[in-house]
């Protein structure tokens, strides 16, 4: 079965610092990985996605992520924290149907 | 690049009504729209695939009469939420691609918050 795990529910960095948000995922086929970002009350907007081109994915907003599969993870990192970054932020993993399978997701905090 | 909207994006309704959701893809056809719902502080969880022309097809667990979904043209799915309950209360997400490739970025609608009072 596909399952995607986020380690830390809620993670807190200071302005400036760096962002690292981890993602685990379980799948028997190559996988096709997405990071999404969600603004209170608001839709999912595509950071970046992994689709087995290159292992290190640059996104929007200075984000990037790199797939490691003897790690089965692709973590998703920012050199430098900015108070727009705060928000919540899904892994997600492309379902056989097409569908998205989502981790819990993970709150950022930036402190000022 | 595409959208989606999706519409209301919050709707207050009494119990024991229905309340319908509009999910349109306002650039690109989309034969295949997904339905997910999303509770407080947890993740989205896949409720529904809507498949242009035919039937949806529904998540384990997810009750297909209390939850009617209608997808008539390449470019409108609709979620009626029948007979409403305090319960039903959640953010409902849409999304489409502009095609079956696994590699295709999904875009989501705005998301409607639901409310049954």
């Amino acid at each position: 079965a596909q399952s995607v795990t986020q380690l830390g529910s809620h993670v807190s960095v200071s302005e400036g610092a760096l962002v690292l948000l981890r993602c685990n995922y379980s799948s028997s086929v190559p996988p096709y990985l997405f990071w999404y970002v969600q603004y209170p009350n608001q839709g999912l907007q595509l950071l970046l996605k992994y689709t087995s081109a290159a292992t290190l994915v640059k996104g929007i907003n200075g984000f990037e992520a790199e797939f490691k599969k003897s790690e089965t993870s692709f973590h998703l990192t920012k050199p430098s924290a900015h108070m727009s970054d705060a928000a919540e932020y899904f892994c997600a993993l492309r379902g056989s149907q097409g569908n998205l399978i989502f981790g819990k997701g993970t709150k950022l905090s930036v402190k000022p | 690049g595409a959208v989606v909207s999706q519409h209301p994006s919050r709707v207050i309704c009494k119990s024991g009504t229905s309340v319908k959701i509009e999910c349109r893809s306002l650039d690109f056809q989309a034969t295949t729209m997904f339905w997910y719902r999303q509770f407080p502080k947890q993740s989205l969880m896949l409720m529904a695939t809507s498949n242009e022309g035919s039937k949806a097809t529904y998540e384990q667990g997810v009750e297909k009469d209390k939850f009617l979904i209608n997808h008539a043209s390449l470019t409108l799915s609709t979620l009626t939420v029948t007979s409403a309950h305090p319960e039903d209360s959640s953010f409902y997400i849409c999304s489409a691609s502009r095609n079956s490739n696994m590699n295709t970025e999904a875009f989501f609608g705005q998301g409607t918050r639901l409310t049954v009072v």
